[in-house]
């Protein structure tokens, strides 16, 4: 099945710091999504992003699938964006999800 | 829009008994549902998927008379984890879908942690 690996596997910033995750794929995909689980598990749709670059108020991603990545940025990053951020891809010819393991990311005040 | 919601959040049960998990979408028709399963400090394993009207896929390695699935109408699935032991602790999460068979944003449930005594 398709590989899905995320850098850095874990990431310690302070308040107000820049960062970028990133999401590697082994093969072509029709979608790619990015999450973020909160301390409570919940999983919160940050992007839809097969392709191209869309933002977010203070994040913003880029997905180039002819290369098999993504990055997710966070600018001023804030002691809420805390939590794991998890890439998701989709391969082609197939609906499921397959994640990555996951960056998790602390922000201290 | 594109809420899902899960019920309960936690459960603890006694070993030998079974759960069941409902996973619902509250505004839009999910076409198909996805489950997963997170144990700690780890990602989501895809466990099954479930299209409204007709029986689970599930994964390889995944138990189908363990964990049973029923996918009954455009707003609603079901979990339930038979005979559970203390090996099936874990986060179960569920993720909606519009649409069946083409790449499309999932919506996540809140999840649900199941502790087996």
């Amino acid at each position: 099945g398709i590989q899905v690996e995320q850098s850095p596997p874990d990431l310690i910033l302070q308040e107000g710091a820049n960062s970028t995750l990133r999401c590697n794929f082994s093969d072509s995909v029709n979608n790619l999504q990015w999450f973020h689980q909160n301390p409570w598990g919940q999983l919160i749709n940050l992007f839809y992003i097969p392709s191209g670059t869309k933002q977010n108020g203070r994040l913003s991603a880029t997905t180039v699938a002819t290369e098999r990545y993504s990055l997710l940025y966070i600018s001023s990053s804030q002691t809420t964006d805390s939590g794991v951020y998890f890439c998701a891809v989709e391969p082609l010819n197939d609906y499921k999800l397959s994640f990555g393991a996951g960056t998790t990311v602390t922000v201290r005040a | 829009g594109a809420v899902v919601s899960q019920h309960p959040s936690w459960v603890i049960c006694k070993s030998g008994t079974s759960v069941k998990i409902e996973c619902r979408s509250l505004d839009f028709q999910a076409t198909t549902m996805f489950w997963y399963r997170q144990f700690p400090k780890q990602s989501l394993m895809l466990m099954a998927t479930s299209n409204e009207g007709s029986k689970a896929t599930y994964e390889q390695g995944v138990e189908k008379d363990k964990f049973l699935i029923n996918h009954a109408s455009l707003t609603l699935s079901t979990l339930t984890v038979t005979s559970a032991h203390p090996e099936d602790s874990s986060f179960y999460i569920c993720s909606a879908s519009l649409r069946q068979g083409v790449p499309d944003t999932q919506y996540f449930g809140p999840g649900t942690r199941l502790t087996v005594l």
